[in-house]
């Protein structure tokens, strides 16, 4: 069954640092998003992504925060001067269409760790 | 503003049946899901509602009444493997497809 995958699984930075979270979506998908989860705390919505543009995004995704897709597989997250309180678990989702019907399928995550 | 409230744990027995109720206050609201999360594991989808009534797929229900802003996830015949949390996701927004997340169940299922 095709999966999200994600890596680094866990990534740690210093204060300052810029980071670079990578997923590879489902191939026929095409809609992507970002979603990160703090320890102990909820799923909080960062960005949705269609056809090479940002289609909706949340009041945490300020200009610290930008989306890419580099090529055909991979979609990315860019968090430049990061924070303590950038330290989350990191999921990647995407979606055969982007109706609000359409699952949204989760990859594995990345362990963000800020110091 | 998006409002989406669960209880924070529920424990429940091998093979006993467990409901956990969600509500919520959404502007825009399209649809709702429920996922499963295994500690320090991805949400897992398990049930998509978007009209009132019940949806059955195995040994989970889930139930949607709009007019009431009320869910459940109804797990049966539980088993040790469904100890995780359960989360209650409502879609909205512009393109309808943002997912807003209640706080999670976390379900301890005993022998």
């Amino acid at each position: 069954e095709p999966e999200v995958t994600q890596t680094p699984s866990h990534q740690v930075t210093q204060m300052g640092q810029e980071v670079i979270l990578r997923c590879v979506p489902i191939s026929n998908h095409l809609y992507f998003y970002w979603y990160r989860q703090i320890l102990g705390q909820k799923v909080e919505f960062l960005v949705s992504f269609y056809n090479n543009e940002i289609s909706e995004k949340s009041e945490i995704f300020d200009d610290q925060f930008s989306v890419e897709r580099p090529d055909g597989s991979n979609f990315t997250l860019k968090i430049r001067s990061t924070k303590l309180e950038d330290s989350a678990m990191y999921f990647c989702a995407s979606s055969e269409m982007g109706g609000p019907s359409d699952t949204q399928y989760f990859g594995p995550g990345t362990r963000l760790t800020v110091l | 503003g998006q409002n989406i409230d669960q209880p924070t744990e529920m424990t429940a027995t091998e093979g006993a049946i467990v409901q956990i109720n969600c509500t919520y206050q959404t502007s825009g609201f399209n649809g709702l899901f429920w996922y499963q999360q295994h500690a320090g594991e991805a949400p897992t989808f398990l049930s998509y509602n978007v009209l009132d009534g019940l949806e059955e797929k195995g040994r989970f229900s889930s139930f949607l009444s709009r007019s009431k802003g009320y869910s459940y996830l109804l797990l049966k015949e539980l088993q040790m493997k469904d100890s995780a949390s359960y989360l209650c996701a409502v879609t909205s927004g512009a393109a309808g497809n943002k997912l807003t997340f209640g706080g999670g169940t976390r379900v301890l299922v005993k022998p």
